[in-house]
């Protein structure tokens, strides 16, 4: 079993560029794809990227997803910040060992 | 048009069981594999469990594994998640979601607040 490990909580001013970062914590990051969720206050998830780097339609590509093998970690990356980002966001994988999805524990993106 | 639709909230006292459905409408249950998360308040995303078609039956969290049941009733496209032996802990929104475009949770319900208190 492993865990998936996010920062707690990011911020950056609007138009920036903002990393949020999710570790495996055992076994290869590049094993299963990594989706990422957005979750505003109040409202149900939404997905962000899925299979690592790939985004749905009405996604603006301001945002992607990436993986790195060396610090066995997914990224998503969100540019051109706008207010309206603000909100929590999640990785999210699959383990093979027990068929199990689980998620990250969220990091909470604030722009100002 | 896909759509989720849950049950509406429950307040259980503790020890009790609660029962959340989701109906599917505009695609066939069958045909899906319906996931259940919860969230605490406050707190993050929990993934407790799915019905995979693709192997008959359902896989449960471990933490899950005794107290939670999810079954599905192809004839009304519902799907139901009965958790057992509440405790206040258990107080959360529950989710229903779902792959149906993306290989990925692309569809949710509203979600099921169940309130455990004595």
């Amino acid at each position: 079993n492993f865990m998936l490990t996010q920062p707690h909580s990011v911020s950056e001013s609007p138009g920036k560029t903002v990393t949020i970062s999710c570790t495996r914590s055992s076994g290869s990051i590049a094993s299963n794809s990594v989706q990422w969720f957005q979750q505003r206050p109040g409202s149900s998830p939404t997905t962000m990227i899925y299979e690592d780097n790939r985004r749905p339609s009405g996604v603006p590509d301001r945002f992607s997803g990436s993986i790195d093998n060396s610090s066995n970690s997914a990224s998503l990356t969100i540019s051109g910040l706008k207010t309206e980002d603000e909100a929590d966001y999640y990785c999210q994988s699959y383990d093979n060992n027990n068929r199990n999805w689980l998620f990250g524990g969220g990091t909470k993106l604030t722009v100002l | 048009q896909v759509q989720l639709v849950q049950s509406g909230a429950e307040v259980k006292k503790p020890g009790a069981s609660v029962k959340v459905s989701c109906k599917v409408s505009g695609y066939t249950l069958t045909e899906l594999s319906m996931h259940w998360v919860r969230q605490a308040p406050g707190k993050g995303l929990e993934w407790m469990g799915n019905f995979d078609p693709e192997h008959g039956g359902s896989i449960y969290a471990q933490k899950f594994q005794h107290r939670v049941t999810m079954t599905e009733d192809p004839s009304t496209d519902t799907a139901y998640m009965e958790l057992s032996s509440l405790r206040s802990e258990d107080t959360a929104l529950y989710y229903c979601a779902t792959p149906v475009v993306l290989p990925a949770l692309d569809y949710w319900g509203q979600g099921t607040l169940v309130t455990v208190s004595s």
